[in-house]
């Protein structure tokens, strides 16, 4: 078990710039996750996948933010137009598809835009 | 719609001595209780869960927490803390559908001092 993984850890990028962040689970995790969590605030849930399928995405924070999981493996989450208040640590984490499975977060990738 | 508060934004406490940590929720059904912890620079770890059962659950490093279904209350407790424990502690609430998906509370930082 290597954990869940996230790159990059941190990323600064200009507003209006494009970003794709990138996160490799559990292997033997079906589900994957996305949180955000700004300075001070507990992780705010985006999105999740049961293997490719996402099965909730209506709390993404705005139609600039989409993500991926192509093939049941690793995910992608990419903000476009970027805005200094997408600045925050971006999470993933996942888990089995039991109830109750408790969720493995990974280090997180550190968004700052300037 | 499930919902986490937590009362504390900051805890100071010297080393061996006890601490509690405060969590309260909504919730409109059942309920599945979790505490994570942040180290710096690092992504949550999970404490403890409880799922059912016995409504006093122990967790790693020496953490329990009890479950008060009436107090809608899941208080996380340590008898004696070390320098070590110095971190953020995060309250977490799942319904067990939307995928496990968790609200959590914005975070208590706990800060030992020797």
């Amino acid at each position: 078990d290597t954990g869940v993984s996230q790159n990059p850890r941190h990323k600064i990028t200009k507003r209006g710039q494009n970003v794709t962040f990138r996160c490799d689970p559990i292997s033997e995790h079906n589900r994957l996750y996305w949180y955000r969590q700004t300075l001070g605030q507990g992780p705010e849930f985006l999105t999740y996948f049961q293997n490719e399928a996402q099965l909730e995405k209506s709390r993404l924070l705005s139609d600039r933010f989409s993500a991926e999981r192509p093939k049941g493996s690793f995910s992608t989450l990419e903000i476009q137009r970027t805005e200094q208040g997408d600045s925050a640590m971006y999470l993933c984490a996942s888990s089995f598809d039991r109830i109750n499975s408790p969720l493995h977060f990974g280090n997180g990738t550190r968004l700052t835009v300037t | 719609a499930q919902s986490v508060t937590q009362l504390d934004s900051q805890v100071p406490v010297f080393e061996e001595a006890p601490v509690e940590l405060r969590c309260n929720y909504s919730s409109s059904v059942s309920v599945y209780l979790f505490w994570y912890v942040q180290y710096p620079n690092q992504g949550l770890q999970l404490l403890l869960k409880y799922l059912s059962g016995s409504t006093l659950v122990k967790g790693i490093n020496g953490f329990e927490a009890e479950f008060n279904k009436s107090q809608t209350s899941f208080h996380l407790r340590k008898p004696s803390v070390h320098i070590s424990d110095t971190a953020e502690y995060f309250c977490a609430v799942s319904e067990g559908n939307a995928g496990n998906m968790l609200t959590f509370g914005g975070g208590t930082r706990l800060m030992v001092k020797p």
